[in-house]
């Protein structure tokens, strides 16, 4: 793989579901990975940064896994809620500290 | 903390025009600065990075003459697009990388430019 990618492009889910979505990128020359959460109007907030095989970081109901040697990353929101509606940005930082973003996977979240 | 600010938001003008777009770190010194492209439904493509005090580093592909790249301060960085084009419509959109930090990068709100 030479790009990110992410899927699903958008995904659309009622609130209360729990739901996840993929990111890709090369295993060469990682450095780290970082998802993004992109509310229409507003800037891109940092999600999470995780640069170990393995690792896993959560905040509230959102969390991260990231596996260095096959090159993915899962994002999992669980208990969906309408405020969760945004684009999910990933991004991977390789060694000569270059971020490649993914084009996002969008979420809608209808109540 | 952490805020970064893009002006203006929303940009229409002529075909031949040139425009600036502002970036400024509000709360924090930010030694490197990048900006960003996107096309519709496409990923955030890398334009160029800036230091501060430095010239800008481009990507292949960006002419560093049509998108002339200033970081004058520790909270500045302006990307000038020079005798607009239709097709450079697009979203522009800066980050930000804190003194200290390597990894993250705090990002502007966009800016919507439309050329006539």
């Amino acid at each position: 793989i030479l790009n990110v990618e992410q899927s699903p492009q958008s995904l659309h889910v009622q609130e209360g579901d729990s739901t996840n979505f993929t990111c890709s990128f090369p295993s060469s020359n990682f450095y780290a990975l970082h998802w993004y959460r992109w509310e229409t109007a507003k800037s891109p907030e940092a999600l999470f940064v995780m640069t170990l095989n393995g690792d896993e970081k959560k905040k509230g109901r959102i969390s991260a896994t990231l596996n260095t040697k096959e090159g993915y990353s899962y994002l999992y929101i669980k208990g969906s809620q309408p405020e969760d509606s945004a684009t999910y940005l990933c991004a991977s930082h390789t060694g000569g500290f270059k971020t490649i973003f993914g084009a996002g996977t969008r979420l809608f979240v209808k109540a | 903390g952490a805020v970064v600010s893009q002006h203006p938001s929303r940009v229409i003008c002529k075909s031949g025009t040139s425009v600036k777009i502002e970036c400024r770190s509000l709360d924090f010194q930010a030694t490197t600065m990048f900006w960003y492209r996107q096309f519709p439904k496409q990923s955030l493509m890398l334009m160029a990075t800036s230091n501060e005090g430095s010239k800008a580093t481009y990507e292949q592909g960006v002419e560093k003459d049509k998108f002339l790249i200033n970081h004058a301060s520790l909270t500045l960085s302006t990307l000038t697009v020079t005798s607009a084009h239709p097709e450079d419509s697009s979203f522009y959109i800066c980050s930000a990388r804190a003194v200290l930090e390597t990894d993250t990068q705090y990002f502007g709100p966009g800016t919507r430019l439309t050329v006539l």
